[in-house]
């Protein structure tokens, strides 16, 4: 099976502005976790998506946002962005609510804020 | 605040050498604890994972040792080789989601 993808691996962004990441899960799973991994916070989650619909949500201001396609596709949105926002956005699919636990992560997309 | 605690934040091992790498947890609701390894430039990788029914498991050169009363789990690395040299997270949660990640351990395996 393919893993999971995402896009673009890198984008360098001016603060304010706004920027839509997006992932395609693992063929079959239809639960993607967004996480931000930054060296001085480590990896935070962000929000989890099944069939739609947000399950789960971290500790994050309404800035950033996501959905989830039908195919399970997912994309997050991050609005006015601010300095602190530079991280690697990952994205992790799994078969939880299905009876599978595991979270396979993707290469992730490292977005720059100048 | 830190829901998991990870100890050591680096480690230098000989090669054939025992890694091991600990961590803590609080929220007793917490059911799954899986480890990551991640290179540079790399998402992590799921290496190995538990659940509290059981104190150990091991795949490979891989073990995971469960202390559920002291809430600490941690992982060893047997023989360890230069191609382990990476950086380790251990994780909790509930269920399988919004796993809380450790800070990190980063490794480096001397020939």
């Amino acid at each position: 099976k393919a893993g999971v993808t995402q896009t673009p691996r890198y984008l360098i962004k001016t603060r304010g502005q706004q920027v839509t990441l997006s992932c395609s899960p693992i063929s079959g799973h239809r639960s993607v976790s967004w996480y931000q991994q930054t060296p001085g916070q480590g990896l935070q989650f962000l929000f989890e998506y099944f069939s739609e619909t947000q399950r789960n949500k971290g500790n994050f201001p309404g800035r950033f946002s996501g959905r989830q396609f039908s195919n399970s596709r997912s994309e997050m949105n991050v609005s006015t962005l601010e300095l602190g926002d530079s991280a690697l956005y990952l994205c992790a699919s799994s078969s939880a609510g299905t009876g599978g636990y595991e979270q396979y992560f993707g290469p992730g997309t490292r977005l720059t804020v100048t | 605040q830190q829901q998991v605690k990870q100890s050591p934040q680096s480690l230098i091992v000989q090669k054939g050498g025992i890694s091991i790498i600990n961590c803590a947890y609080e929220n007793t609701a917490f059911d799954y604890f899986p480890w990551y390894q991640q290179f540079p430039g790399k998402g992590p990788a799921l290496l190995i994972a538990i659940r509290p029914d059981v104190s150990e498991k091991k795949e490979g050169r891989f073990t995971i040792s469960f202390n559920k009363s002291a809430k600490q789990f941690s992982l060893h690395i047997m023989d360890s080789q230069p191609g382990d040299s990476a950086t380790y997270f251990c994780a909790a949660s509930k269920h399988g989601y919004a796993l809380n990640f450790g800070k990190g351990t980063s490794l480096l395996v001397t020939p």
